[in-house]
């Protein structure tokens, strides 16, 4: 069965600092690939989404990722991180018709 | 909207009571999930169904059950509560998309 790691446990950035966190699942073949964010105190929401073509993903509030099929790799990105996206965030992969999550990435970012 | 809905949000039980909590979804979706989520482990699938009368068990199921009357409900019940069921429960529903909504969570607390 698929699974995902995020190595990334807790990162804190300065605002307007970029940020790259990363994610890696287990095998190969076609994978469909999510992350997802939790503010504090809410449930999660869809951030991007890769099912196949083009390997950079944008999302939602400037996030975007890169699927990498060589590294097993799809790491999430934004330029320049903001306040507001203090959150935990979450890779996750499609296993047949469930989704594997990783253990979760939490960001804090300082004004 | 389509939404999914949790209830109770928060609850308070006892060791060896049974608590059920509900998810209702009106997205009309097939798929419906329940996981939790625990520090240091992000969302572990605790059962899932892909349609009326189907269950299955998830990585986490021992001492949880569910059932499926028809398509827009999904209820947990936890047989014989047990301090370490102590978690937030998030259910969440997909279509043929696989993206995941997720709704908005239970805090179940067992003394």
């Amino acid at each position: 069965a698929q699974s995902v790691s995020q190595h990334n446990h807790h990162v804190i950035l300065s605002e307007a600092a970029s940020l790259e966190l990363g994610c890696n699942y287990s095998y190969g073949g076609t994978v469909n690939l999510f992350w997802y964010v939790q503010y504090p105190g809410q449930h999660l929401q869809l951030l991007l989404k890769y099912f196949s073509g083009d390997p950079l993903v944008k999302g939602i509030k400037g996030f975007e990722a890169e699927f990498i099929k060589s590294k097993f790799s799809f790491n999430l990105r934004k330029p320049s991180v903001q306040w507001s996206d203090t959150a935990e965030y979450f890779c996750a992969v499609k296993d047949t018709d469930k989704l594997i999550f990783g253990t979760g990435t939490r960001l804090q970012v300082f004004p | 909207d389509a939404e999914i809905t949790q209830s109770p949000r928060h609850k308070i039980t006892e060791t060896g009571r049974q608590v059920t909590l509900a998810c209702h979804q009106t997205w009309n979706h097939n798929n419906m999930f329940w996981y939790r989520q625990d520090l240091g482990h992000g969302l572990r699938l605790i059962h899932y169904s892909y349609g009326v009368q189907d269950t299955n068990k998830g990585e986490v199921s021992d001492g949880y059950s569910v059932s499926r009357s028809n398509t827009e409900d999904l209820p947990l019940t936890l047989e014989s509560a047990a301090s370490s069921q102590t978690s937030v429960y998030f259910c969440a529903s997909s279509g043929q998309a696989n993206e995941q909504f997720f709704g908005p969570g239970t805090r179940l607390t067992v003394l």
